[in-house]
């Protein structure tokens, strides 16, 4: 089974500091792992995805995220927030060689506060 | 990448009657999924829709309530039956190209049953 954990279900932060929404996986195996932004009225956009090789994966709208196998983490980050950038923010994770669908974490809300 | 259409973007509906959703896929694709978002909540799978064979149901989701077309690669619909207000929730559709690949999603339903 799989399973995603976003523990905070809002962040907020000023505009210009940096921010990390948090998510942890549980998978039996090796994960691919995603996040997506949902916009309010709108269906959910991809954002950037680990499938293998570099830890460090880098994505639309200057996020980046860090795969930590040992810590089973997909933090998203950004070195510099922008208002625009308050959304709701889904963590996903879907087992490499199993099912096609993926697990969606219950979502984090980003304020970015001017 | 693929894009998806899908309509209505929102409807108010009177409990006892049932609203059809079409999602409308700019490539063909295997697989189709329907999505239910609740105030507050992550995105619960209702059911996967591939061309040519009957619509997979999850846990809690029925064909005579949720009732699917797969006509094409390209097309699908998703009813919703007999609502009540515990359907009003926001309903997606998306589609997956590949088991490392993100999952695109239209930009949803907002349904209220009054």
């Amino acid at each position: 089974a799989q399973s995603v954990a976003q523990p905070e279900d809002q962040v907020n932060v000023a505009e210009g500091n940096p921010l990390t929404v948090k998510c942890t996986y549980s998978v039996s195996g090796n994960p691919y792992l995603f996040w997506y932004v949902q916009y309010p009225n709108r269906g959910l956009q991809f954002l950037l995805k680990y499938i293998t090789g570099d830890n460090l994966v880098k994505g639309s709208y200057g996020f980046e995220a860090e795969f930590n196998k040992s810590q089973t983490s997909f933090h998203l980050k950004k070195p510099s927030a922008l208002v625009s950038d308050s959304a709701l923010y889904f963590c996903a994770v879907r087992e490499r060689g199993g099912s096609y669908i993926p697990t969606f974490g219950r979502g984090t809300s980003l304020i970015v506060h001017p | 990448s693929a894009v998806i259409s899908q309509k209505p973007s929102r409807d108010i509906c009177q409990r006892g009657t049932s609203l059809t959703i079409q999602c409308q896929v700019d490539s063909q694709v295997t697989m189709m999924f329907w999505y239910r978002q609740q105030p507050g909540q992550s995105l619960t799978l209702i059911a996967t829709a591939n061309q040519g064979s009957e619509a997979t149901y999850e846990s809690g989701f029925v064909i005579d309530k949720f009732p699917i077309s797969r006509p094409n690669l390209t097309f699908s619909t998703l009813t919703v039956s007999n609502m009540s207000p515990e359907d009003s929730s926001i309903y997606l559709c998306s589609v997956e190209e590949g088991s490392y690949t993100e999952a695109f999603f239209g930009q949803g339903t907002r349904l209220t049953v009054v």
